[in-house]
Parts: structure tokens; sequence; C-alpha cells
């Protein structure tokens, strides 16, 4: 069974340029939640897709947005990029299911460096 | 609130020591808890996982009790190795909404050395 795969892997943007981040989650699963990484602030949860609805929203800026197709396949959208939208932006595919000891499975990330 | 706190790192050993890591949380309700790694340029893997007071997760040599007492969940090896070398991560899962959110801590370096 194939993983959770991201892509690009690597992706160098200028401030005020937007980017899309891509995620295929692993076969049958039909949830895909994004999460962003900064020594700074650590993980955090910025939203969830889950049959091409977006079912939660973490505390970040209107910038980044999302949309999930209907293959499960999502996409991150950041516009207006910003020096502090530097991170690696990691995506988890799980199956959506109602019970919090459902096990996440993560991406290898997209590492996005903003000059 | 929900939250996960996690011993700073970096932690460094050497070959066949013995490996804990501390994590205790504050959440309302019952979490599901885990231990994810990271290795260098790499996502997160999930390592292993315990869903209610008592369990014990283990895998690859890593235990974690959960304990609800103390409100912990450490992780411990007996004997490590050079390939342990990674970021740790303790997490909790909750229900928001509809939504299964992993609220995660900051991560401890782990550093083996041969």
């Amino acid at each position: 069974k194939a993983g959770v795969t991201q892509t690009p892997r690597y992706l160098i943007k200028t401030r005020g340029q937007q980017v899309t981040l891509s995620c295929s989650p692993i076969s049958g699963h039909r949830s895909v939640s994004w999460y962003q990484q900064t020594p700074g602030q650590g993980l955090q949860f910025l939203f969830e897709y889950f049959s091409e609805t977006q079912r939660n929203k973490g505390n970040f800026p209107g910038r980044f947005s999302g949309r999930q197709f209907s293959n499960s396949r999502s996409e991150m959208n950041v516009s207006t990029l910003e020096l502090g939208d530097s991170a690696l932006y990691l995506c988890a595919s799980g199956q959506g299911g109602l019970a919090t000891n459902e096990k996440l499975f993560f991406g290898s990330g997209t590492q996005l460096s903003v000059l | 609130g929900n939250s996960v706190t996690q011993m700073e790192g970096p932690v460094t050993l050497s070959e066949e020591a013995f490996l804990t890591i501390n994590c205790t949380y504050t959440a309302t309700g019952y979490p599901s808890l885990f231990w994810y790694v990271q290795y260098p340029g790499e996502g997160l893997q999930l390592l292993l996982k315990a869903t209610k007071a008592d369990d014990k997760g283990s895998n690859k040599g890593f235990e974690a009790t959960y304990r609800k007492e103390t409100t912990s969940f450490h992780l411990e090896k007996g004997s490590v190795q050079v390939s342990d070398s990674a970021v740790y991560f303790c997490a909790l899962s909750r229900l928001d909404g509809a939504t299964n959110k992993l609220i995660f801590g900051t991560g401890t370096l782990l550093a083996v050395q041969p």
C-alpha cells in the first residue's frame, strides 16, 4: 500500500508570491489534515478535509486555504507569502472516523522557504 | 485547554544506554496518546500509541504507559542504538467537532553516540 505522497519536496518562493502544495493520501483514506512545522512554534494544525469538505480550521490567517478533490487528494494554497511562512508543511492521512485512537499517517512534507 | 509538555533536549546517550523521555499532558475528557518519531529530512512516523488509562504502547523496543493519575506518557527504551537518533514527539488526540486533531509537544532531539 503506497504511503502519503507530498509534492513538491522543496519549494523556494519570494515574499508576495503564492504557492500550492499537494498531498495524495493513502488509498481508501478520506481525511487529509495539514500541519505546519516551524522551529519556533512546533507543529500546528492548519485544517482538515473530509469528503471534499473542510471540517475544521486552525488559527491561521485567511491567506492559508485548501481544498480536497473527489479522489481525496488535497491541495493547500498560501497567498501573499511572508517570511514567517517558511516551514515544513506536513500532510496527514486518515480514515476520518470519530475516534481519538485513529492513526494518522504523515507524508515526508514540503519544505517551503520564503526569501 | 489541551496541551502536551515534553522534556527539552537534546538528549545525548551512548549506544546501549537506557532512554527516558518525559511527557505530561493536560486534557479534558479521555484523549488517546501517541509518540511520533521524525528522522532527519523526513515526516512523522507513528511509533506507538495508547488509548486508555494503564494501556502500554510498544514498538521496536520502545514503550510508554498511559498514566492517568500522573497525566504522563513517558517514552522508554532499554538499550538505544545509533539508528534511534531522531526527534521524538509526544502527542494527544482529541475530537474537535468531527476532526481528530493531534496536539503535539515541542519535540525532543535524541542523539545516540557509538
